[in-house]
């Protein structure tokens, strides 16, 4: 599975958007970014996926670029409870597909 | 969405022990499920992949007779950390696919925090 880059730590303010870039250089063709994120000792929550087209689900919005080298997170109102560790993946789709979690992106929405 | 169940949620045990994790896909049947640890401050290692009738698959590195895993149903996954040293001290989660799921997404346990004393 395709490596991804993503910044260490963000700031956001509560109620703005919050734009998560991600680089994923090499990227298969059959390669899904995902992102997931997690909150402090919980579990990591599934938010949005896609291949090449731009996605939007009740939670978020995902931008890919047309070349799917990097893809950005939209989060389009944060709130303090989105503060979290967000993680951008790139997998294989099918049922054996491991999630490979790097480092992540440590969002802090402040007030 | 579906639901993945872990238990406990949080064990202490003494060093030399066994100590027994549950993972349950909760409204779904899960052919596939993943072991994850995490110490602190840091981001999620795969430990090994959990395949319901069949061995498990394990990633460099993690040792096979330490971390007992069986799959015995399409709803259940247990890992085991057998003999238990402090060093073994983490977040253990679990996640899970629907076997026939189209969407492709994940779904995580709320983990199970194991202290070795």
């Amino acid at each position: 599975d395709a490596k991804t880059t993503q910044p260490t730590s963000m700031d956001c303010a509560e109620g703005r958007a919050a734009n998560l870039p991600c680089n994923h250089s090499t990227i298969s063709g059959n390669e899904y970014v995902y992102w997931y994120r997690q909150i402090h000792s919980q579990g990591p929550q599934y938010i949005i996926h896609g291949l090449k087209n731009n996605e939007t689900n009740e939670m978020a919005s995902l931008i890919i670029t047309e070349d799917r080298k990097s893809s950005t997170l939209i989060l389009p109102h944060a709130t303090l409870r989105d503060t979290a560790v967000y993680y951008c993946i790139v997998r294989v789709e099918g049922p054996g597909g491991k999630l490979i979690f790097g480092q992540g992106t440590e969002l802090s929405v402040k007030p | 969405g579906a639901v993945v169940s872990q238990h406990p949620s949080r064990v202490i045990c003494k060093s030399g022990t066994s100590v027994k994790i549950e993972c349950r896909s909760l409204d779904f049947q899960a052919t596939t499920m993943f072991w994850y640890r995490q110490f602190p401050k840091q981001s999620l290692m795969l430990m090994a992949t959990s395949n319901e009738g069949s061995k498990a698959t394990y990633e460099q590195g993690v040792e096979k007779d330490k971390f007992l895993i069986n799959h015995a149903s399409l709803t259940l996954s247990t890992l085991t950390v057998t003999s238990a040293h402090p060093e073994d001290s983490s977040f253990y989660i679990c996640s899970a696919r629907e076997t026939h799921s189209g969407t492709g997404e994940l779904f995580f346990g709320e983990g199970s925090r194991l202290t070795v004393l």
